[in-house]
């Protein structure tokens, strides 16, 4: 069964440096998303990227973060600068389209030290 | 601002037992409403995903109904296995071009053999 991937499954950063985290979406789907979920707290949406540019995204997307497709199967969340706060449970997700299923990856653990 | 509520927050049953879960919403212009098992420290799992014109959806031991025109849904769990023990999160599905997902903070499930 096709399912979203997520790498690292685990990442422990340093105040100040930048991180990449990284998906793959599954193959025939068209619309990308990543959430993210603070321990203890609500599942939060950060954006949505659809053909190539961003469709929607939250207050807490900010400059520090930013999303791109490098190729026909990646799809990245970069921090510039993490802040302590930002650390979290990133999820990637996916869906054939803007009202479809979504399926979710496994996550990506993000620690800011 | 569509606001996703779960009631209750945590909830413990014996082996066997049929149980209900709440999802409430206070915008009741969604296009669909997704029902996701998350195990501790992992992914979302996608259970079942019910059309805002559908009244109900099946899968196993599993029905989900919608009320679109209260902002209510359940999940039905039949005939519960320790299994099963989860957390359980609603998310809704607003008329953005984006698609994004507005989550409830969850039921926390402890079935107990």
């Amino acid at each position: 069964e096709p399912e979203v991937t997520q790498t690292p499954s685990h990442q422990v950063t340093q105040m100040g440096q930048e991180v990449i985290l990284r998906c793959v979406p599954i193959s025939n789907h068209l619309y990308f998303y990543w959430y993210r979920q603070i321990l203890g707290q609500k599942v939060e949406f950060l954006v949505s990227f659809y053909n190539n540019e961003i469709s929607e995204k939250s207050e807490i997307f900010d400059d520090q973060f930013s999303v791109e497709r490098p190729d026909g199967s990646n799809f990245t969340l970069k921090i510039r600068s993490t802040k302590l706060e930002d650390s979290a449970m990133y999820f990637c997700a996916s869906s054939p389209t803007s009202r479809g299923e979504a399926f979710f990856g496994q996550g990506t653990r993000l620690t800011v030290v | 601002k569509q606001e996703v509520t779960q009631i209750p927050a945590a909830l413990s049953v014996p082996e066997g037992e049929n149980l209900v879960l709440n999802c409430s919403f206070t915008d009741s212009a969604i296009y669909n409403l997704q029902w996701f098992r998350q195990d501790p420290g992992k992914g979302l799992t996608s259970l079942l995903l019910i059309q805002s014109s559908q009244r109900e959806q099946t899968s196993g031991r599993l029905n989900a109904s919608l009320d679109k025109s209260s902002g209510r849904s359940t999940l039905y769990i039949a005939a519960s296995q320790p299994g099963d023990s989860a957390t359980y999160l609603c998310a809704v599905r607003q008329g953005d071009q984006g698609g994004k997902l507005i989550f409830g903070q969850g039921t926390e499930l402890s079935v107990k053999p």
